[in-house]
């Protein structure tokens, strides 16, 4: 059973441009959705991420919009640079554990 | 500076060999985690400890133990390795027991079993 569904699998972006990644979940109970950001040999680390009580976050180029009524975030990424090139996972928690989407792999063309 | 450390890059193992993945974290965080990572399947969770000397099972436990006598230090076991079990393996923390929070990944450990 997979409670987060994460699309598109790979996302290729001219530089400049917009890159806008979707993530869905079923249960109710999550109370924090954070996007990770892996670059290769690396492990994930933390981007960004918002709580159920507001609909957007932004920080600089990174935005988060968060819809409860739809069960559905998504990230957005501004001016999207080749250094943006990376692996990106959403993740639902609750009760300190996470489930994470099986990612995107995101490519910025110069 | 927040530090997850695992405590190999690469490891090859043959069948049946019993396997120890270590990793230890210096934030003082209750709550720690391992996962598996495998293309176009993202994370998922095989074991967490919320506490020293506790242990809950994740999503695909089967094949493995923990163990967690401190709280910096949490290791993964592979009894007995298996060629399915080759994969990326990721140690996390973050948070005290329970609370949601961001998790501080380390670096991972390549595990080949031939």
């Amino acid at each position: 059973q997979q409670q987060v569904k994460q699309s598109p699998q790979s996302l290729i972006v001219q530089k400049g441009g917009i890159s806008i990644i979707n993530c869905a979940y079923e249960n109710t109970a999550f109370d924090y959705f954070p996007w990770y950001q892996q670059f290769p040999g690396k492990g994930p680390a933390l981007l960004i991420a918002i709580r159920p009580d507001v609909s957007e976050k932004k920080e600089g180029r990174f935005t988060i919009s968060f819809n409860k009524s739809a069960k559905q975030f998504s990230l957005h990424i501004m001016d999207s640079q080749p250094g943006d090139s990376a692996t990106y996972f959403c993740a639902a928690s609750m009760i300190g554990k996470s489930t994470f989407g099986d990612g995107t792999t995101l490519t910025v063309k110069p | 500076d927040v530090k997850v450390t695992q405590s190999s890059r690469y490891l090859v193992k043959r069948t049946g060999e019993k396997v120890f993945l270590e990793c230890v974290q210096d934030m003082d965080h209750e709550n720690m985690f391992w996962y598996r990572q495998d293309p176009g399947l993202g994370l998922r969770l095989i074991y967490f400890s919320y506490d020293v000397k506790m242990k809950e099972k994740g999503d695909i436990p089967e094949g493995y133990s923990v163990s967690r006598e401190k709280k910096e230090r949490f290791s993964l076991i592979l009894e007995s390795a298996s060629t399915n079990q080759t994969s990326m393996y990721l140690c996390a923390s973050g948070g005290r027991g329970g609370t949601t929070d961001t998790q501080y990944f380390g670096p991972g450990t390549r595990l080949t079993v031939l």
